[in-house]
């Protein structure tokens, strides 16, 4: 089956710094990926939706300057979290989209201090 | 007019038992309609899906119903393992046979829990 892969798993940083979160498919092209956020026992909520070679696509509340996405190849996006903050503290989900299906990512905790 | 609605939050179910989870939605243009199982510090992972063409679909232990009048779908684990203990989520998306490659609303989730 189609694989996506996160990189870092884990990531805790300081408040004030910038940290970035790649989502690559794995063994198929994928012009459209999602990024969602998941809070501790609660849903997925999309955050946006990256497209390669264009500009992301946000959900409303989501602030683009805040969260940068990069879709630059058929099988990476990345999602920089700017000037990161305790309430940043989440899991952070990517999905790659095939015909007909999307394939998510095994996810990254991300802890600001 | 976006949301998916899914019951129970949690539930508990004996080993062997049947679990049932209900979902119920809203917009009327939605046209895919898939779950997903989710375990601790993981991404979800696709279980099975349902276009509002048809009624049922089965596929081993899982059988979704779709009751597009009510605008209800559900998800049936049948003969429940320990295995199956996790978080589940329904939703749903607009694109027809391209749905599952588009813009997911998620249910809030049930932690399904089965007991020896």
């Amino acid at each position: 089956g189609a694989v996506v892969s996160q990189h870092p798993s884990r990531v805790i940083c300081k408040s004030g710094t910038s940290v970035k979160i790649e989502c690559r498919s794995l063994d198929f092209q994928a012009t459209t990926m999602f990024w969602y956020r998941q809070f501790p026992k609660q849903s997925l909520m999309l955050m946006a939706t990256s497209n390669e070679g264009s500009k992301a696509t946000y959900e409303q509340g989501v602030e683009k300057d805040k969260f940068l996405i990069n879709h630059a190849s058929l099988t990476l996006s990345t999602l920089t979290v700017t000037s990161a903050h305790p309430e940043d503290s989440s899991f952070y989900i990517c999905s790659a989209r095939a015909p007909g299906a999307q394939y998510f990512g095994p996810g990254t905790r991300l802890l600001v201090l | 007019q976006q949301q998916v609605k899914q019951s129970p939050q949690s539930l508990i179910v004996q080993k062997g038992g049947i679990s049932i989870i209900n979902c119920a939605y809203e917009n009327t243009a939605f046209d895919y309609f898939p779950w997903y199982q989710q375990f601790p510090g993981k991404g979800p992972a696709l279980l099975i899906a349902i276009r509002p063409d048809v009624s049922e679909k089965k596929e081993g232990r899982f059988t979704i119903s779709f009751n597009k009048s009510a605008k209800q779908f559900s998800l049936h684990i049948m003969d429940s393992q320990p295995g199956d203990s996790a978080t589940y989520f329904c939703a749903a998306s607009i694109g027809g046979l391209t749905g599952g490659g588009n813009k997911l609303t998620f249910g809030t989730g049930t932690q399904l829990k089965v007991e020896l």
